[in-house]
């Protein structure tokens, strides 16, 4: 079965530090990836997707990047951390880029910027 | 371009009592259709899903849903609530014209009153 890991779980940064979350699967191929950010009382905002190794779409301009650097491995990175960045961050995946059948998430990082 | 629109931000019930949690949406193309749900500080669950074959969806929990296209409405229905329902809902459209990519309502955060 797949099944989604996604690391740390929570994460207190200061203002103007770097940032590094991963996520990874395992037990399928060639996922497509993503991550998102659900700041507080708000809905889900799509950051980054991914449809393979090195393929990274950027669904909102802002001070984060993403990275995949292997097939089942999706990286969250920041240079410098804004207090605006705070939010809880989940990763997902999902089968291919046909018929939609859902995403599997993963447990999320709240993150914190002080 | 897709959209989803939850119609209450907050549902409070009695234990025991129906649950309705309203969802209307817009697509230009044949949808599909989730409800995920989230407990305090913890991933996505797909509750259900709508993609293109009975209208009337049974998911997990106890929860169901029914496709009205006539209506572009998704209703999300319990018959009677239980404490651990309490949690926020999310209803999710996803048709070809964002690449079947997912986009989420403002959510419907459930209060289950003993």
């Amino acid at each position: 079965s797949q099944t989604i890991h996604q690391w740390p779980a929570t994460l207190v940064q200061p203002v103007g530090s770097p940032l590094s979350l991963e996520c990874t699967v395992e037990g399928t191929s060639n996922p497509n990836l993503y991550w998102y950010r659900q700041a507080a009382g708000r809905g889900l905002q799509l950051l980054f997707y991914s449809v393979g190794i090195g393929q990274i779409s950027s669904e909102v301009p802002q001070n984060l990047s993403a990275s995949r650097p292997q097939d089942r491995q999706f990286i969250l990175s920041s240079k410098k951390l804004l207090l605006s960045d705070s939010g809880f961050y989940l990763c997902a995946w999902s089968r291919n880029r046909g018929r939609n059948y859902g995403y599997t998430f993963g447990s999320g990082t709240r993150l914190t910027v002080v | 371009a897709q959209s989803v629109t939850q119609l209450d931000s907050h549902v409070s019930v009695s234990e025991g009592t129906p649950v309705l949690l309203r969802c209307n949406y817009s697509s230009s193309y044949s949808p599909s259709l989730f409800w995920y749900v989230q407990h305090p500080n913890k991933g996505l669950q797909l509750l259900l899903k709508y993609t293109s074959a009975a209208t009337l969806v049974k998911g997990i929990n106890g929860f169901e849903a029914e496709f009205k296209k006539s209506e572009t409405s998704f209703h999300l229905t319990k018959p009677s609530a239980h404490m651990s329902d309490a949690a926020e809902y999310f209803c999710v459209v996803s048709d070809r014209a964002n690449d079947y990519k997912l986009s989420f309502g403002a959510g419907t955060t459930v209060t289950v009153r003993a």
